[in-house]
């Protein structure tokens, strides 16, 4: 069976200190993935996505994720954590010979960034 | 471009009412997909439709129901409201509902039942 794991409920950072998101998944086959963030009292906004092109990918505001197949994770990271930053972060999976086509969502890490 | 739009934005209703709620997808999506969060949680999966017909239904009782209209918008309807209905309901827009397409969500409708 598909799953996503968030290995964190909670991460705490201060500002201008690097971000660690993890996110470890479990698919069949190579997946699309996804990190969605979402702000409180707001909806979700994609960050990135993977979609097999490169290992490496880039999103908005600084965030990047890394895709590591023999580790089957595709944890975000950011150099430096701005106040801004501070957020529930979502890691997603959309396994890809799923006909369901239903995407698979991890609980979430809350990001809190210490001034 | 707009994004997904939702409305109401917030919403009170009563328990054992009947509430619908809008989805405008972005231009050009065809799949609209509904959420439930729970303050707290993670998104829940409702439904997803794609071409006017219902493509997935998560677990939920059969007091939710949805339709999509030729223009691909959405409506979702909740009959016999129970408080356990509070929460933020989340639509989202895609080209297509498979492969790499993202998901685009709207901010959201928040009920609250009394």
């Amino acid at each position: 069976a598909q799953s996503v794991t968030q290995l964190d409920s909670h991460v705490s950072v201060s500002e201008g200190t690097p971000v660690l998101l993890r996110c470890n998944y479990s698919s069949s086959y190579s997946p699309s993935l996804f990190w969605y963030v979402q702000h409180p009292n707001k909806g979700l906004q994609l960050l990135l996505k993977y979609t097999s092109a490169a290992t490496l990918v880039k999103g908005i505001n600084g965030f990047e994720a890394e895709f590591k197949k023999s580790e089957t994770s595709f944890h975000l990271t950011k150099p430096s954590a701005h106040m801004s930053d501070a957020a529930e972060y979502f890691c997603v999976v959309r396994p890809v010979m799923d006909s369901n086509y239903q995407l698979i969502w991890g609980a979430g890490t809350k990001l809190i960034i210490k001034p | 471009d707009a994004g997904v739009t939702q409305s109401p934005t917030h919403l009170i209703k009563t328990r054992g009412q009947q509430v619908t709620l809008r989805c405008s997808p972005i231009s050009g999506h065809k799949s609209v997909s509904w959420y439930q969060q729970v303050l707290g949680q993670g998104p829940q999966f409702i439904f997803q439709y794609y071409e006017k017909e219902e493509r997935g239904r998560g677990n939920f009782p059969d007091r939710f129901s949805a339709r999509q209209f030729p223009n691909y918008s959405s409506e979702l309807n909740v009959n016999a409201l129970l408080l356990g209905d509070s929460a933020l309901y989340l639509c989202a827009s895609s080209l297509e509902p498979y492969g790499n397409q993202p998901q685009h969500f709207g901010d959201g409708t928040r009920l609250s039942i009394l």
